[in-house]
């Protein structure tokens, strides 16, 4: 049984370059959630996907900011020109079902913009 | 809008003591989720518990347990006989229902450290 996954765990890279993450949720999981933690705070919700549509985006994720979910299986984040600002760790979750669900978090990417 | 207050920062205790992180939400939907996940070292979220707003019994699991008070709007949990292991941040969230989408609100958390 395997949870979510995300790639890479770390990046570190510098202030003007783009980055791309990718998250792996669980096996039939319909929704997919990215969230945003900076040091000290907790998760802030930034985007949600059931199966392949984009359902919901934060007024967090800028315009340089875009999330995909292909197929509805695996979703990709990436950020371009990043900032200074968007150094923190980009949580991925995923649950199976609308209603009374949980929702499960990988590992995170931990982002540092140089 | 959705708020969750967890006023406690950080607490350390001794091993075996009892503790408990308190948890304060404002919502204003009648049916909500409250959840609490542990964030260790390592950094990955791990869920504890889930609760909806329907079911205001008190759960025990093993050495957790949690006390959902609707007339407070509190959701507390407390760890009972404390291990080294406890050491982590705790995140109590809320969930709105109603055709929403289901997203966590978070507290800021509560550093825990239990020292031997």
């Amino acid at each position: 049984d395997t949870g979510v996954s995300q790639d890479p765990r770390h990046k570190i890279t510098k202030r003007g370059q783009n980055v791309t993450f990718r998250c792996d949720p669980i096996s039939e999981h319909n929704r997919l959630y990215w969230y945003r933690q900076t040091l000290g705070q907790g998760p802030e919700f930034l985007t949600y996907f059931q199966n392949e549509a984009q359902l919901e985006k934060s007024r967090l994720l800028s315009d340089r900011f875009s999330a995909e979910r292909p197929k509805g299986s695996f979703s990709t984040l990436e950020i371009q020109r990043t900032e200074q600002g968007d150094s923190a760790m980009y949580l991925c979750a995923s649950s199976l079902r609308a209603g009374l669900d949980t929702q499960y978090f990988g590992p995170g990417t931990r982002l540092t913009v140089l | 809008a959705q708020k969750v207050t967890q006023a406690q920062t950080e607490i350390s205790v001794v091993e075996k003591e009892d503790v408990t992180l308190d948890c304060v939400y404002e919502t204003r939907d009648t049916t909500y989720y409250l959840f609490w996940y542990k964030q260790p070292p390592s950094g990955e979220l791990v869920f504890l518990i889930r609760r909806n707003s329907f079911d205001e019994q008190n759960e025990i699991s093993g050495r957790y347990s949690w006390n959902f008070q609707k007339s407070t709007s509190s959701f507390n949990f407390t760890i009972t006989a404390s291990q080294v292991v406890d050491s982590a941040v705790y995140f109590c969230a809320l969930s709105e229902g109603g055709g929403s989408n289901y997203k966590l609100t978070f507290g800021k958390g509560t550093l825990l450290t239990v020292n031997p």
